[in-house]
């Protein structure tokens, strides 16, 4: 079956530095998008940055960029210089090439930014 | 520009009750999503929409759960009868893909609904 998977439940980062939220995805398809969104406690989902299966180069953001190892089937997110703002769920999500454009989430990272 | 505009944003209501969710989309979008989020999971689609029609509703539970867009823009979600387990958060996405393309959907801040 196809899915994606988020293993770690809760990080704590100290506000400045770097951290990195794992995503793994199981697939067959060769062509898919790999996607990240912060949920804040108000709720909204808000798009981080996006990956193609078939991207040469790993996506960035600003603060926010995607170690894509494709061999591995791993999608992690790396913050750069965390703030206290960055404390939220995040959610890794893929969409491949018969699901229509659908996202298919995973049950995501609680991060909390300490200061 | 506008983002996507959902309400109630909260709704609060007795099992077996009926309750229906709006969303209009950003302005242009074709496809439309209505998601479902219960507590401490991701988001989990429930239908699909392109313009009026339905792309895909293989998850929503379609002995209670209804949703239409009429005119291909606006969209109502309804819940008939409610159970305690239809308690979570409803979120509607927009975006601008067609069929088969990657595309960034916009999400509204979502109605959170409590049956009791």
């Amino acid at each position: 079956a196809q899915k994606i998977t988020q293993t770690q439940p809760g990080m704590f980062v100290q506000e400045k530095e770097a951290v990195t939220l794992d995503c793994t995805y199981d697939t067959s398809d060769p062509s898919y998008g790999l996607f990240w969104y912060k949920q804040p406690s108000s709720g909204e989902m808000i798009f981080l940055i996006y990956q193609g299966s078939y991207d040469q180069q790993n996506a960035t953001e600003g603060r926010y960029s995607l170690n894509f190892q494709k061999a591995r089937k791993s999608a992690n997110l790396v913050i750069s210089a965390s703030q206290l703002g960055d404390s939220a769920m995040y959610f890794c999500a893929w969409t491949y090439g018969g699901s229509q454009g659908n996202l298919i989430f995973g049950k995501g990272t609680k991060l909390s930014v300490k200061p | 520009e506008a983002g996507v505009a959902q309400s109630p944003r909260y709704k609060i209501i007795e099992k077996r009750q009926s309750v229906a969710f709006w969303c209009n989309p950003i302005s242009g979008h074709a496809t439309l999503y209505w998601y479902q989020q219960i507590l401490g999971q991701g988001p989990k689609l429930l239908i699909q929409f392109q313009n009026n029609g339905v792309v895909d509703d293989s998850q929503l539970p379609k002995d209670r759960f209804s949703a239409e867009r009429l005119k291909g823009v606006d969209s109502t979600l309804k819940i008939q009868p409610a159970k305690l387990e239809d308690s979570a958060v409803y979120l509607c996405a927009s975006s601008t893909s067609t069929s088969g393309s990657y595309n960034e959907q916009f999400f509204g801040p979502g109605t959170r609904l409590t049956v009791l």
